[in-house]
């Protein structure tokens, strides 16, 4: 089946730098990768996501980039602020509605 | 935007009792939803796909007859923990997907389950 890894598992940044989180996934069938912010209690909540068709994607801060051949995406916040700081999770599947494997998750601490 | 309501939050019972968890998608069909396993600290593991009017689709080791899922409509899903133990003790979460139209997965806001 497939396997998500995640890297770091912790990351510490100062405000207003950037934060950057990697994902790789070995089924090269998986086609839709979204990201969740997880807060302490709270259930997941998608912040960006991207298909297979598409190699970069913008809202705001946030951007991810995917690169199929090396079966690998990326999550990039820009000027951090202390309200990003939560657990990170990545994801993946093979088709949007079917079962997600979820990465180990980054906890991001911004400093003031 | 999709919303997707689990109760109870929190749950404490004792060992040998059985709990309930209501997962509904409250503007929006879900004939599948996902529960999932937290531990703290740790990731998301999926423990079982719930689908309207069939039977649920449980992952490699998770033990059906102690997890009971049913479906039994278009909005709601309902895990039954069942002579719970110490060891069940996790966050549990859901996830719906709409019957039309993807536009991700909404997850609810999990439930504490304390079994002492």
């Amino acid at each position: 089946g497939e396997n998500v890894e995640q890297h770091p598992s912790t990351l510490s940044v100062q405000e207003g730098d950037s934060a950057v989180i990697k994902c790789t996934y070995s089924d090269s069938a998986s086609n839709y990768f979204p990201w969740y912010k997880q807060e302490l209690g709270k259930g997941p909540q998608l912040i960006i996501d991207i298909r297979s068709n598409v190699g970069e994607k913008k809202d705001q801060r946030i951007a991810v980039t995917l690169n199929k051949t090396a079966k690998h995406f990326s999550l990039h916040i820009t000027e951090t602020q202390p309200e990003d700081s939560a657990v990170y999770f990545c994801a993946a599947s093979k088709a949007a509605g079917n079962k997600l494997t979820f990465g180990g998750g980054t906890r991001v601490l911004v400093k003031p | 935007g999709a919303v997707v309501s689990q109760h109870p939050s929190r749950v404490i019972c004792k060992s040998g009792t059985s709990v309930k968890i209501e997962c509904r998608s409250l503007d929006f069909q879900a004939t599948t939803m996902f529960w999932y396993r937290q531990f703290p600290k740790q990731s998301l593991m999926l423990m079982a796909t719930s689908n309207e009017g069939s039977k649920a689709t449980y992952e490699q080791g998770v033990e059906k007859d102690k997890f009971l899922i049913n479906h039994a409509s278009l909005t709601l899903s309902t895990l039954t923990v069942t002579s719970a133990h110490p060891e069940d003790s996790s966050f549990y979460i859901c996830s719906a997907i709409p019957t039309q139209g993807f536009g991700g997965y909404t997850f609810g806001s999990g439930t504490r389950l304390t079994v002492v």
